[in-house]
Parts: structure tokens; sequence; C-alpha cells
């Protein structure tokens, strides 16, 4: 079974620019998480899709941050305009169903805003 | 859950000792514990986890155990080998239609050959 994609690995823009992350959940999982983690600290949650819906998108900055989930599989998380402490590593996962906890995460895609 | 704390931030073992982490939460409400661990480069992996029904789980080498009432719960690992070096992280869930994860802030376990 593949595991969750995500694109790219490594990204390095300036401050101000923007940037778009994408994730492919573990085929027929409906719950997808978009989480940030900073160097030495545990992952934090951002957004929760299921399905194509948003669950909870309350710990997303929303004046620079949107992810979407259009059709219930792939999804984008976005970042404009990028500022420093946005530096983390941005990582995905996904569930089988609402009704689980188990989360399965993929490799993650390391930011650098410099 | 509201907030997990995750001790000790460092661990060095030697190669055939035991480790073990300590996480200890704060919402009564939680009721499944995970414990991830994740290599330099990686996303974390599921190694074991845990739900308030049970007070302890064992796979192989690893080990689990929950104290509900004092809230704590604790990963355990045996007869340890260079390859269990990685980043250790605690979770946990209080379901309630969102099945959400707080983490800790992590354990770095060195096994020194």
């Amino acid at each position: 079974e593949a595991g969750v994609a995500q694109s790219p690995r490594y990204k390095i823009i300036e401050k101000r620019q923007s940037v778009a992350f994408w994730c492919n959940p573990i085929s027929g999982h409906a719950t997808l998480y978009w989480y940030q983690q900073i160097l030495g600290q545990g992952p934090k949650l951002l957004i929760q899709f299921q399905n194509n819906g948003v669950v909870d998108d309350s710990q997303l900055p929303k004046d620079r941050f949107s992810a979407e989930r259009l059709k219930g599989v792939d999804s984008t998380l976005k970042i404009q305009p990028a500022k420093l402490e946005d530096s983390a590593v941005y990582l995905c996962a996904s569930s089988l169903d609402p009704g689980t906890d188990t989360q399965y995460f993929g490799p993650g895609t390391r930011l650098t805003v410099l | 859950g509201e907030n997990v704390e995750q001790h000790p931030s460092t661990l060095s073992v030697q190669e055939g000792d035991s480790a073990v982490i300590k996480c200890t939460y704060s919402d009564s409400a939680s009721n499944y514990f995970p414990w991830y661990k994740q290599e330099l480069g990686k996303g974390p992996q599921l190694i074991i986890d845990i739900r308030s029904n049970v007070g302890e789980k064992k796979d192989q080498r690893i080990a689990v155990t929950l104290n509900k009432t004092a809230k704590h719960f604790s990963l355990h690992i045996t007869e340890t080998q260079p390859e269990d070096s990685a980043v250790y992280f605690c979770a946990d869930s209080s379901g309630a239609g969102s099945y959400q994860l707080t983490f800790g802030k992590g354990t770095k376990l060195s096994v020194i050959p």
C-alpha cells in the first residue's frame, strides 16, 4: 500500500514570496490533516479536512495560509506572503475515516524562508 | 487533548539496555494515545498506540502503559538497538468527532553501540 505522498520535499524562498505544498493521501482515506513542525517541537495541527470539507481550521493563520481539497483526494497548502517564522516542516497526514484516530504521515516538506 | 508534557527531552542508553519515555496529559476526555518515531528527514511513523480501555499493550520490544487516574502514559523499549535512535513523540486524542492529535515536544533517543 502506498503511503502519503508530499511534494516538494524542500523549498527555499525569500520572505514575502508565496509557496504551495501538495499532498496525496493514502487511497481511500477520507480525512486529511496538515501540520506545521517547527524545529525541536512536535507537529501542530493547522487544518483538518473530511472528504472535501473543512472540519477544523481554527489554528490556521488565515491572513496568510490557505488550504483546499477540492475533489476530496489531493490537497494543497499555500502561504502568501511568507514570513521568516514560517520556516518549518509541513507534514500531511491521513486517516481512514472520521471515526478513527490512527493517522499516517507523509515525509513532509521542509520550508526555509530567508 | 489540551496539553501533553513529555520527558526526558534527550535520552542516551547503551545498546541492549532499556529506554523509558514518559508523558502526561491534561484533558480528562483523552482516550487514544499513540507513539510516533521520527527519523531524520522523515515523517513521523506510528509505532504503537493504546486506547483508554486498556492498561498495557506490547509489540515485540515495544510496550506502552497507561494510567488514566494519574493521566500519564509511558513508552518502554527493551533490548535497544542502534536503529532505535530517533526522536519519539507521544500524543493524545479525545475523539469527540474530530480525532485531532496533540503532540508532546519529543524525546531524542540515542542508542550507543
